[in-house]
């Protein structure tokens, strides 16, 4: 039972780095979600995809990009890391649009220095 | 906007205790609203889902109501263990929003429970 994976599980950047961080589901989830959690902070959410092909901006989408190339994988791309970055992010993912459940995976967590 | 209050931020009570943690939400048109829990340095457990069609959902020793009107949700947990201790938060499914499905999260109440 994998669910959602998340690689890595940690990484330390220094300013001006560029990584992926990666997300696969085995569950045939249409819709996936990438949120950020800073301490004492609820979840806010940076972009999502209701399908392969199909992306769009959350509440906090600057500094980040996405590609949904298949339903399985929807990898998180910063392209020039600042220390504002450092969090942890979620990825999750949901079968059906209104009242599916939420399943997320572990968290990476990113340090930017 | 949608916002999700959780109170209190923290919350600490011996074993046996029963409880309950509280979510409002200021937009009472959700679609759904899901407890979750998580631990340290670990993602995001589902523990209930409920429809904005249901007053109430149960799993084992924990109970979550609905009051959509009043724009309330608590999560009741019976006979506490050590082990519960963890941040539960809620998130609801806002209004008639289509696009993605979005949830907005509360920021959690973490919760110790004393052996």
């Amino acid at each position: 039972n994998a669910g959602v994976t998340q690689t890595p599980k940690f990484r330390i950047l220094k300013i001006g780095q560029s990584m992926t961080l990666q997300c696969t589901q085995d569950m045939n989830h249409n819709y996936m979600y990438w949120y950020r959690q800073d301490p004492g902070m609820g979840l806010k959410l940076i972009y999502y995809s209701v399908g392969a092909g199909i992306t769009d901006k959350g509440e906090v989408p600057n500094g980040y990009n996405v590609s949904r190339s298949t339903t399985e994988d929807f990898p998180l791309r910063l392209e020039l890391a600042a220390p504002s970055q450092t969090s942890v992010y979620f990825c999750a993912s949901r079968k059906q649009a209104n009242t599916g459940e939420l399943f997320f995976g572990e968290g990476s967590r990113l340090t930017v220095l | 906007k949608q916002e999700v209050t959780q109170i209190p931020a923290a919350l600490s009570v011996p074993e046996g205790e029963n409880l309950v943690l509280n979510c409002s939400f200021t937009d009472s048109a959700i679609y759904n609203l899901q407890w979750f829990r998580q631990d340290p340095g670990k993602g995001l457990t589902s523990l209930l889902l409920i429809q904005s069609s249901q007053r109430e959902q149960t799993s084992g020793r924990l109970n979550a109501s609905l009051d959509k009107s009043s724009g309330r949700s608590t999560l009741y947990i019976a006979a506490s263990q050590p082990g519960d201790s963890a941040t539960y938060l809620c998130a609801v499914r806002p209004g008639e929003e289509t696009s993605g499905s979005r949830l907005t999260f509360g920021e959690g109440t973490q919760l110790t429970v004393n052996p």
